[in-house]
């Protein structure tokens, strides 16, 4: 088993519709979930990070942790064609390295 | 300066040459990181710098692989007799210090391809 799964399956919708993003894992050894946001031939860029469980807003974005589940989720509100890009999910044990899903491919289509 | 600073930004070469990829880290940061992204895969770690101590070298694919940090700053990854299988975007990444590890930020990528 992987240490984190993202079904990188792409995932189209419509503007204004609200996307919802997730990741399962399995070190329970994982302390800060991130979500990056990368633009076509662009490098990743941190959009949410959270520590623990709860919920954390940032304008049109929310993440979500459930470490009991070691689930976590993003979701866009309100989706804008800007935000087609690719959004990784990345976790950090405290040690020398992120691990990382897949990523998953959103359009959002005008 | 401003953001983590990667060159080249594009480099084609033919298989069985070395190659050198430079990272320049975000002014202040202390530790470095390495990863390789392959066509529609995540990242892959390949290695860790923190200030003065050992590298963390566990992700380095093969002894074809290798990087340093010199002065506690830029970093160089090579690739010696380059493969097919090297061809990847190289991103280069950097925090303030190890426990900032939640605050990684990439540079936007070496693109790699070996003919």
């Amino acid at each position: 088993q992987k240490e984190v799964e993202q079904d990188p399956g792409p995932l189209s919708v419509p503007e204004g519709a609200i996307v919802s993003l997730n990741c399962t894992y399995s070190n329970s050894a994982f302390q800060y979930f991130m979500w990056y946001r990368q633009y076509s031939r662009k490098g990743p860029e941190l959009l949410m990070y959270t520590y623990s469980s709860g919920n954390k807003e940032d304008g049109r974005f929310t993440a979500q942790v459930d470490k009991s589940s070691k689930y976590i989720s993003l979701f866009i509100r309100d989706s804008q064609p800007s935000d087609s890009a690719t959004y990784l999910c990345a976790m950090f044990a405290g040690n020398n390295r992120l691990a990382f899903g897949k990523g998953n491919q959103v359009v959002v289509i005008p | 300066g401003a953001g983590v600073s990667q060159s080249p930004s594009n480099k084609v070469t033919e298989k069985g040459k070395d190659v050198e990829l430079r990272c320049d880290p975000i002014s202040g940061h202390t530790a470095l990181y390495w990863y390789r992204q392959s066509l529609g895969q995540g990242l892959e770690f390949l290695i860790y710098f923190q200030g003065n101590s050992a590298p963390d070298k566990s992700g380095l694919p093969s002894d074809r692989f290798s990087a340093e940090r010199t002065g506690g700053s830029v970093s160089t990854l090579t690739i010696q007799r380059t493969q097919q299988e090297d061809s990847a975007v190289y991103l280069c990444a950097s925090s303030r210090d190890r426990a900032s590890g939640n605050t990684i930020y990439f540079g936007e990528g070496s693109w790699l391809t070996v003919v």
